[in-house]
Parts: structure tokens; sequence; C-alpha cells
């Protein structure tokens, strides 16, 4: 089954740690995201990667960072910096070629990171 | 930039129609999208509007008109599983971005 797969489900950060979560997907999509949810708000988009090896800025990239190394995978990683880290965060991709309507994104479940 | 409202919560009846409206003020998109969220869940793709007019899908149809910055969604035959929270978001023009609403939260009572 194709899909966008999120790890992990649940994470716990300590205070000025740095942690990881993980975004695969086996779609064959060009284009993938970072969103960030907070209860009672938006989708807020943190970074996007349109290509392997390249990556730009969202609204709030501020005390984030990614890779983008292979296609099917795009890590993001909440660093110290990050002062208010919890909050539901969610992976999209979609395809960028090909006929039909190419910009529909389709999501992963989601990791909620808390902070301890 | 781009300004999406929705209401934030509404109530309906099972077996009911409910219509979720969305206004938006942007400089220009290339299209409007309606996800479903149950919570704690992902986003789905519910529906995509280029032109304006209505597409239907089912039980829900979504309509768009660009010149009066508005779209809503429309539920028909409301049942107890479509209680959740529904978001409308642009495409950016020259973009494949996309720009959410707060989203409306949906409940659906017997």
């Amino acid at each position: 089954d194709g899909g966008i797969t999120q790890s992990p489900k649940y994470l716990f950060r300590k205070e000025g740690q740095n942690v990881t979560l993980s975004c695969e997907q086996n779609l064959n999509h060009d284009a993938m995201y970072w969103y960030r949810q907070d209860p009672g708000q938006g989708l807020r988009l943190i970074y996007y990667s349109q290509i392997v090896n390249d990556f730009q800025k969202g609204d709030i990239a501020e005390g984030y960072s990614v890779s983008r190394e292979k296609k099917e995978s795009f890590p993001l990683t909440v660093t110290s910096a990050q002062k208010n880290p919890t909050a539901f965060y969610l992976c999209a991709s979609h395809r960028t070629t090909g006929g039909g309507y190419k910009n529909i994104q389709y999501f992963g479940a989601g990791t909620r990171l808390s902070v301890l | 930039g781009q300004n999406i409202d929705q209401p934030t919560e509404m109530t309906a009846t099972e077996g009911a129609i409910v219509q979720i409206n969305c206004t938006y003020q942007t400089s220009g998109f290339n299209g409007l999208f309606w996800y479903q969220q149950h919570a704690g869940e992902a986003p789905t793709f519910l529906s995509y509007n280029v032109l304006d007019g209505l597409e239907e899908k089912g039980r829900f149809s979504s309509f768009l008109s660009r010149s009066k910055g508005y779209s809503y969604l429309l539920l028909k035959e409301l049942q107890m599983k479509d209680s959740a929270s529904y978001l409308c978001a642009l495409s950016g023009a020259g973009s494949y971005q996309l720009t959410f609403g707060k989203g409306t939260k949906l409940s659906v009572i017997p």
C-alpha cells in the first residue's frame, strides 16, 4: 500500500534536547511539507521541499531544521531553540508531474510532541 | 497574504444537510481545497475547486465564487461519522503551497 508514514506517533522532549520526527513516503511524490497544528489553529507551514537536496522555509521555520537527502524521506528536527514545541506535527506530500490536479496534498498520521 | 475565515463550530442533526462557509481575502490563488480531519488524525482530501461553480462528490459538494471571495462545503444526509473538523485551504498563485483556515468543528447529534 502506498502512503506516508510518520514516526513516532508520540514523542516527548526534555529541555535543551533536539528531537527528530520521521516522514517517509512511497508515493513517488516530489514535494513534501511539514506543518504544525495547535489547538484551535489551522495548519501552519514549517518547511517544504519541491525536490531532493532543496528545501525552503515556511511561515514558522525558526527553531526547526530539515533535510531532503532522498526523495522518500523528509525528516524534521525540533531544536532546543524552539521554545514552544508542544503541538501536532503533520507531514504531507504531492506529485508535481503528470496530468490532472497535481497539488492535492496527502497527509501522514502525525506525530504528537510534548515537552517533559 | 491570504486571510481565510470559517466558523469555529457548528452543530447539525443526523440526516440533515449542513453548509460550512469559507470566506477569504487574497491577491490571487490557483484553487480552493476542503479537507476533513477527525480528532487526533490526519486531514483527508475532500474536494478541490478551480473554477466557479459546484463540484459534487456523493454526499459532499463544494462551491466556489471567486468574485465573491466565498466557498462552501455542503454535506447531505449527515451521519454521526461526519463529526469532524473541516478545513478550507487556498493554493497560492504560481505555487503549490497551501494556506489553511482554522477549521470548522462540526458536531452531528442524533
